[in-house]
C-alpha cells in the first residue's frame, strides 16, 4: 500500500460527459502528479501540483483540468469526453517539488471507460 | 525531446532463469534513471534508481547500471521467480523536461 488513495476505482460514462477523479496523497507529501496510461500512448505525465500551485504541465488536453486543494487532495476534471479518453489514470505524490529526483508513490489508479 | 526506449514484450521465462530487460535513453544533460514495476491491478512502485554515471541501483535481486557511454540502464536479475511477473517501466528525469519520462513498459511472465 503506497498511502496514495484514488476514487473511484472504476468509472463508466458516455461520450460528451464530464467526470472528476479524486486523489489523496501520502501524508506529508506536497506534490501531486497525474498520469494517463493507455495501450497506444503508454504512460504519460499530465500535470503536477505542488502545495496548491500548478508546477509542471505535460501532455494534458485543454478539455482536462486539475486542481489541488488546501488539504492537498487533488482532482482531475475530464470534460467533453471522447472514446479515446478511455484509460487508466494514476495519481502519484512525493514529498517535495522535485519529484523526479525523489520517489513518486503511485495510487492504484482509476479506470475510465467512455462508451 | 527526451525519450526512453525499452525492449518490447512480452517476455516469458521459466522460474530461476536469468532476466535482462534492455533500456536506452535520449536526454540532454545528466538525467536520473529509474525502474518502476507494476504488479497486476496495482499502481507503479519504484524498484531501483541511479542518479549518476556508473551508479548501480539494486533492490530485491534486481540490478541496473547507469551507462553514460551507451546511454543505457538495462535491468537484470539472476534468478526470476513467479512473483516477479509484472510490467517493468524504465524512466528518466532531469533532461529538458521537468517530469518523469517513461518507456512503454515490458511485460514479464514467469512460469513455474
Amino acid at each position: 500500500d503506497s498511502g496514495v488513495t484514488q476514487t473511484p476505482k472504476h468509472l463508466i460514462t458516455a461520450t460528451g460527459q464530464r467526470v472528476t477523479l479524486r486523489c489523496s496523497p501520502r501524508s506529508g507529501d506536497l506534490s501531486v502528479y497525474w498520469y494517463q496510461q493507455s495501450l497506444d500512448q503508454g504512460l504519460q505525465f499530465l500535470i503536477q501540483y505542488y502545495n496548491g500551485e500548478e508546477r509542471a504541465k505535460g501532455n494534458i488536453l485543454e478539455r482536462f483540468s486539475a486542481q489541488q486543494f488546501p488539504d492537498l487532495h487533488s482532482e482531475l476534471n475530464l470534460s467533453s469526453l471522447e472514446l479515446g479518453d478511455s484509460a487508466l489514470y494514476f495519481c502519484a505524490s512525493s514529498a517535495s517539488i522535485r519529484g523526479g529526483e525523489e520517489t513518486q508513490y503511485f495510487g492504484p489508479g482509476t479506470r475510465l471507460l467512455v462508451l | 525531446g527526451d525519450s526512453v526506449t525499452q525492449m518490447e514484450g512480452p517476455v516469458t521465462l521459466s522460474e530461476e532463469a536469468f532476466l535482462t530487460i534492455n533500456c536506452t535513453y535520449t536526454a540532454t544533460g545528466y538525467p536520473s534513471l529509474f525502474w518502476y514495476v507494476q504488479y497486476p491491478g496495482e499502481g507503479l512502485q519504484l524498484l531501483l534508481k541511479a542518479t549518476k554515471a556508473d551508479d548501480k541501483g539494486s533492490n530485491k535481486g534486481f540490478e541496473a547500471t547507469y551507462r553514460k557511454e551507451t546511454t543505457s540502464f538495462h535491468l537484470e536479475k539472476g534468478s526470476v521467480q513467479v512473483s516477479d511477473s509484472a510490467v517493468y517501466f524504465c524512466a528518466l528525469y532531469g533532461g529538458s523536461q521537468g517530469n518523469l519520462i517513461f518507456g512503454k513498459g515490458t511485460k514479464l511472465s514467469v512460469k513455474p
